[in-house]
């Protein structure tokens, strides 16, 4: 069991359609992560949120917009993606960002498939 | 800035100590070494982390060298059940001058019977 929690767990969307992922933590974790990872190959950063402002941006396209509404949910909004978007996007969270900010939890991801 | 290289595989007999190596030789003072797992299909698992100490809870041992230039996960009886690909992690240094964990490729361990 994960105590970061992702909705839907799987997700299939035309290249037109807006959806959006979810993530949820009740830990009292400030830090929010959103990773991308493709089939046999590592996660990669996208985002990440301290204190619900985003504090890294790895120059992800526009077509993915994170928002953290409140401390404990971390949205990804889709629009516009491309076939090669499709991957399983993975959520974390930690208690902050600095050196001793404590391990990532991670949610067991929601896996995206685009038509 | 701070990478890890990890083998890309490894095997280990059911029952065994499993002994995953990492090297991190350019990680800063302050930044602890961690390490996840992933089964296929699931999102990372966190095993454990250490800064300079060794380290040891209910799933594993992190043996870290006095140089912090290395570092060694293990598994003291191995199951199947830690078949996974196990990710040595440290904070980098992003081009946004941000500090985050990156992952790495990993090693594949594949735990026989």
């Amino acid at each position: 069991d994960t105590e970061v929690t992702q909705t839907p767990k799987h997700l299939v969307m035309g290249m037109t359609n807006k959806k959006s992922l979810k993530c949820e933590q009740h830990m009292g974790h400030r830090a929010m992560y959103w990773y991308k990872q493709k089939a046999k190959k590592p996660p990669e950063l996208m985002f990440v949120y301290s204190y619900e402002k985003l504090s890294i941006n790895e120059s992800v396209p526009s077509r993915f917009s994170p928002e953290c509404p409140n401390s404990s949910l971390l949205n990804l909004h889709l629009h516009a993606l491309q076939p090669e978007d499709s991957a399983l996007y993975l959520c974390a969270s930690s208690q902050d960002l600095g050196a001793a900010g404590g391990p990532q939890h991670f949610g067991d991801g929601t896996r995206l498939s685009i038509l | 800035d701070a990478k890890t290289t990890q083998p890309p595989s490894m095997d280990c007999a059911e029952g065994r100590a499993a002994n995953l190596p990492c090297n991190h030789s350019t990680i800063s003072g302050n930044e602890y070494v961690y390490w996840y797992r992933q089964i296929h299909s699931q999102g990372p698992q966190y095993i454990i982390h250490g800064l300079k100490n060794n380290e040891t809870n209910e799933m594993a041992s992190l043996i870290i060298t006095e140089d912090r230039k290395s570092s060694t996960l293990i598994l003291p009886h191995a199951t199947l059940r830690d078949t996974a690909v196990y990710y040595c992690i440290v904070r980098v240094l992003l081009d946004t001058g941000r500090r985050a964990l990156t992952f790495g490729s990993g090693t594949r361990l594949q735990v026989q019977p």
